[in-house]
């Protein structure tokens, strides 16, 4: 199984870019790396998705390195509003409830 | 809105009480999952459903039963729950397992 592993906690300030980094050492060549950010009481908002090397939404970008056993979300100029937990995500695009795998999540917080 | 939608947002219940959790999806998607969260817990993934037929059931206790009618809607039927079954519930919906996931609010639910 391709177990995530990420930090349980970051902090940073307004305007600042925001890395956080996620180990999936086990990914699959078939596996895709998906990031989700979730807010108190509410469900998990895609973020990005990638395969590898570089991909860039309106939101953020993605960072995956030739092995494929690491990513990076990187967030540009994060606001007080991006303060949520991110949660890393490696599928493989099969109905196998044992391949979805939403591991503990980094906790993020913005300060002003 | 994510064009997902879950009722009831709250349901506070017995260990004896019969309940259900509905979901509705309004996307035109053909996968729907039901996931759990404990707290400060991961996601758990409980049932996944591609084109109405359940394809996964993840090691989830009996007293817990899905129910997929059709591909907008989705049920999670209860029945003599556990106090440490108090959790958010979330269904989420995607074109194809696999797919970005849309997440509905949850269900807040409390046994007693």
């Amino acid at each position: 199984l391709a177990k995530t592993t990420q930090p349980i906690s970051m902090d940073s300030y307004e305007g600042q870019e925001v890395n956080i980094t996620c180990s999936h050492n086990n990914i699959a060549t078939n596996d895709y790396i998906t990031w989700y950010q979730q807010f108190p009481s509410q469900g998990p908002r895609f973020i990005i998705q990638g395969y590898k090397t570089k991909v860039t939404n309106e939101v953020a970008s993605l960072f995956i390195p030739a092995d494929r056993k690491s990513s990076t979300l990187s967030l540009p100029r994060v606001s007080l509003s991006d303060t949520a937990v991110y949660y890393c995500l490696v599928d493989s695009g099969y109905s196998s409830a044992s391949k979805i795998i939403f591991g503990s999540g980094t906790r993020l917080s913005i300060r002003p | 809105e994510t064009g997902v939608t879950q009722t009831p947002r709250h349901l506070v219940m017995g260990m004896t009480n019969k309940k259900s959790l509905k979901c509705e999806q309004h996307l035109g998607h053909n996968a729907m999952y039901w996931y759990k969260q404990s707290a400060k817990k991961p996601l758990e993934l409980m049932f996944v459903y591609s084109l109405e037929e359940r394809v996964e059931n993840n090691s989830v206790p009996s007293r817990f039963s899905p129910e997929c009618p059709n591909s907008s809607h989705l049920f999670l039927h209860l029945h003599t729950l556990q106090p440490e079954d108090s959790a958010l519930y979330l269904c989420a919906s995607s074109q194809d397992s696999g797919n970005e996931q849309f997440f509905g609010p949850g269900t807040r639910l409390t046994v007693l």
